[in-house]
């Protein structure tokens, strides 16, 4: 079946650690999203890859860094620089700008705390 | 810039009652509209989508129509079941506006209790 796998599911850290969240997708898609969530907040975009080795700042960017080195992967690394970065991780990916759908298939999230 | 403002909860009902999630958005082209249910630790699917204006998106019994003069898209359901408890998120998206891409504005969820 396709869909969207992160890993791992929960993740603990101690403060000044860096910190590198899988994002894995089998779906033959073009772009993929990471959002962050945090209670009473919704989602809130950190960074954004419409195609391989290429992405784009969110509204939140500042601490977290991406790469987008294959079309499936799509990894998210949280720097010691993030001042609060205890919340609940979310990938997506879509098919992409050349496409006639614009419907995002999330993943299942992962959850750091910082210790 | 594009946002979406939609009710706040806490939203408790009993099982069959009847469901509206309010949702409006500013937005300055002609974005799609999303709802997407979030269930206890998990990720979040699409429940229903409309691309314009007068559109009526429906899934699992869930209604919502894309309204431009009121610029709304209020989330419906004649009688919820308690397999229903979940945080719903409204969201817009507008490729026009946003280089093409299909990144989401989501509103700050509501969350839904249906007690039996």
């Amino acid at each position: 079946d396709g869909g969207i796998t992160q890993s791992p599911k929960y993740l603990f850290r101690k403060e000044g650690q860096n910190v590198t969240l899988s994002c894995e997708q089998n779906l033959n898609h073009d772009a993929m999203y990471w959002y962050r969530q945090d209670p009473g907040q919704g989602l809130r975009l950190i960074y954004y890859s419409q195609i391989v080795n290429d992405f784009q700042k969110g509204d939140i960017a500042e601490g977290y860094s991406v790469s987008r080195e294959k079309k499936e992967s799509f990894p998210l690394t949280v720097t010691s620089a993030q001042k609060n970065p205890t919340a609940f991780y979310l990938c997506a990916s879509s098919l992409g700008r050349n496409s006639g759908a614009n419907v995002l298939t999330f993943g299942a999230g992962s959850r750091l705390t910082v210790l | 810039g594009d946002s979406v403002t939609q009710m706040e909860g806490p939203v408790t009902l009993s099982e069959e009652a009847f469901l509206t999630i309010n949702c409006t958005y500013t937005a300055t082209g002609y974005p799609s509209l999303f709802w997407y249910v979030q269930y206890p630790g998990e990720g979040l699917q699409l429940l229903l989508k409309a691309t314009k204006a007068d559109d009526k998106g429906s899934n699992k019994g869930f209604e919502a129509t894309y309204r431009k003069e009121t610029t709304s898209f209020h989330l419906e359901k004649g009688s919820v079941q308690v397999s229903d408890s979940a945080v719903y998120f409204c969201a817009l998206s507008d490729r026009r506006t946003q280089g093409g891409s299909e990144k989401l504005v989501f509103g700050k969820g509501t969350k839904l209790t249906v007690n039996p």
